[in-house]
C-alpha cells in the first residue's frame, strides 16, 4: 500500500496562476483532509470530505476550491495564488470517526512569489 | 488563546535522557492524538487517546481527563527521536471530523 500519495512535492507559482493539488489514499478511507502548514502555527484544516460526494470547509478555506473526485481522491485548487498562500499542504485520511488514526501524505511546498 | 497549548516550544537533551512534553487543552474533548513530524516534513501519528495511558515501544502517553492535560513521555532517549512533536484533539464543539492542532514541541537529542 502507498497510503496517502501527494503531487507534486514541490511548486513555485507567480501571483494570480492556478493549479490544483493531487491527493490520493488506498486505504479505502471515508474522510479526507487538506491542511496549510505555517512556521510557529499549528497545523490548519482548509477543507475536508467527510465521504465520498461531500465536502465541507474549515478553519481557512478562502482563496481555495476541493473536490472529491471519488473515494480514493480529494484535490486542492488554488484559483488565483496570492504570496500569502505560500506554505506547505499536506493531505490527509482516516476511515471516519475522531478516534480513528488519521494517516498524512508527504506534503506539497508552495511558493507563490 | 490556543485551544491545545503545546510546552516546552523547543527541548534539547542529551542522549539517553527521560523526556516529557506536555499538551493542555481548554475545551472537552472526544479524543487526543499525539503526531511526530520529522526533519524531513512528512507527519506519522503515534498515538491516540480518550483515556488512561498507552505504550509503544520507548513512547508513553498519559491523558488526563478531568485536568485536560496529556503528556507524551520518551524513555532512554535516541538521536533519532529528534523530530517536532504535534498535539492534536478533537474538540465536541467542533463535531467529530476535525482535528485542532498544538503548535508542536521541537526535540533535539544529542548524541
Amino acid at each position: 500500500n502507498a497510503g496517502v500519495t501527494q503531487t507534486p512535492k514541490f511548486q513555485v507559482l507567480k501571483t494570480g496562476q492556478s493549479m490544483t493539488l493531487q491527493c490520493a489514499q488506498d486505504m479505502n478511507h471515508n474522510s479526507m483532509y487538506w491542511y496549510r502548514q505555517d512556521p510557529g502555527m499549528g497545523l490548519r484544516l482548509i477543507y475536508y470530505s467527510a465521504s465520498e460526494g461531500t465536502t465541507d470547509k474549515g478553519e481557512v478555506p478562502n482563496g481555495y476550491n476541493v473536490s472529491r473526485l471519488n473515494k480514493r481522491e480529494f484535490s486542492l485548487r488554488l484559483e488565483s495564488a496570492a504570496p500569502s498562500q505560500t506554505s506547505v499542504y499536506f493531505c490527509a485520511s482516516r476511515e471516519g470517526t475522531s478516534r480513528e488514526t488519521q494517516y498524512f501524505g508527504p506534503g506539497t511546498r508552495l511558493l507563490v512569489l | 488563546k490556543n485551544e491545545v497549548e503545546q510546552s516546552p516550544q523547543n527541548l534539547t537533551a542529551q542522549e539517553g535522557e527521560f523526556i516529557t512534553i506536555n499538551c493542555s487543552y481548554s475545551v472537552g474533548i472526544s479524543a487526543l492524538h499525539w503526531l511526530q513530524q520529522h526533519p524531513g516534513g512528512g507527519i506519522v501519528s503515534l498515538f491516540m487517546l480518550s483515556s488512561g495511558k498507552k505504550k509503544h515501544g520507548r513512547l508513553i502517553a498519559t491523558i488526563n481527563i478531568q485536568e485536560k492535560h496529556s503528556s507524551l513521555h520518551i524513555t532512554a532517549s535516541h538521536p533519532r527521536d529528534s523530530a517536532v512533536y504535534i498535539c492534536a484533539v478533537t474538540l465536541f464543539n467542533f463535531g467529530n471530523e476535525k482535528l485542532t492542532f498544538g503548535t508542536g514541541t521541537r526535540l533535539t537529542i544529542i548524541p
